[in-house]
C-alpha cells in the first residue's frame, strides 16, 4: 500500500460526458502528479501540483483540468469525453525532501462507451 | 527533453535463470532513473532509484541496475527469476535537483514472462 488513494476504481461513461477523478496524496507529501495509461500512448505525464499551484504541464488536453485544494487532496475533470479517453488515471505524490521518488495510487480505470 | 526506450517489449525467461531489462535514456541533464513494476491491475511500485552516488543500486525483491553513463544505460537485474517477477516492468526518467520534482518520463515497457 503506497499511501496514496485514488476514487473510484472504475468509471462507465458516455462520451460527451464530464468525470472527476479524485486523489489523495500520501500524509505530509505536496506535491501530486497525475498519468494517463493507455495501449496507444503508453504512460504519459498530465500534469503537477505542488501545494496547490500548478508546476508542470505534459500533454494534458484542454478538455482536461486539476486542481490541489488546501488539503492537499486533488482532483481531475475530464469533460467532452471521447472514446479515445478510455485510459488507466494515475495519481502518485512525492515529498519534498529531494529524493525524487514518486508514490503511486492504485488507479481509476475510465471507459468511456 | 528527456526520453526512455526499453528494448524488448517482451522477455521470456525459466525460472531460476537470470533476469535482464534493458533501459537507455536521453537527458540533458543529470538525471534521476527509476524502475516500477507493475501487476495486473494494480498501480506502479518503485523497485529501485539511482539519483546521486553509488551507481549500483539494489532493489527490492533482489533486483538491482547499474547506471552507466558512458552508455546512458540503466539496465535492470535479477540473478535468479522467480514466478512471482512476472510483470510489466518500466524504466523512468526524471530531472534532478530541486524540491519539486518534476514529470517522470515512462519507456514503454517490457512484460516479464517467467515459464516453471
Amino acid at each position: 500500500d503506497s499511501g496514496v488513494t485514488q476514487t473510484p476504481k472504475h468509471l462507465i461513461t458516455a462520451t460527451g460526458q464530464r468525470v472527476t477523478l479524485r486523489c489523495s496524496p500520501r500524509s505530509g507529501d505536496l506535491s501530486v502528479y497525475w498519468y494517463q495509461q493507455s495501449l496507444d500512448q503508453g504512460l504519459q505525464f498530465l500534469i503537477q501540483y505542488y501545494n496547490g499551484e500548478e508546476r508542470a504541464k505534459g500533454n494534458i488536453l484542454e478538455r482536461f483540468s486539476a486542481q490541489q485544494f488546501p488539503d492537499l487532496h486533488s482532483e481531475l475533470n475530464l469533460s467532452s469525453l471521447e472514446l479515445g479517453d478510455s485510459a488507466l488515471y494515475f495519481c502518485a505524490s512525492s515529498d519534498a525532501r529531494g529524493s525524487g521518488e514518486q508514490f503511486f495510487g492504485p488507479g481509476t480505470r475510465l471507459t468511456v462507451l | 527533453a528527456q526520453s526512455v526506450t526499453q528494448l524488448g517489449s517482451h522477455v521470456s525467461v525459466s525460472e531460476g535463470a537470470l533476469v535482464l531489462l534493458r533501459c537507455n535514456y536521453s537527458s540533458s541533464v543529470p538525471p534521476y532513473l527509476f524502475w516500477y513494476v507493475q501487476y495486473p491491475n494494480q498501480g506502479l511500485q518503485l523497485l529501485l532509484k539511482y539519483t546521486t552516488g553509488a551507481t549500483l543500486v539494489k532493489g527490492i525483491n533482489g533486483f538491482e541496475a547499474e547506471f552507466k553513463k558512458s552508455e546512458t544505460s540503466f539496465h535492470l537485474t535479477k540473478p535468479s527469476a522467480h514466478m512471482s517477477d512476472a510483470a510489466e516492468y518500466f524504466c523512468a526518467v526524471s530531472r534532478s535537483g530541486g524540491t519539486s520534482y518534476g514529470k517522470l518520463t515512462f519507456g514503454q515497457g517490457t512484460i516479464l514472462t517467467v515459464h516453471p
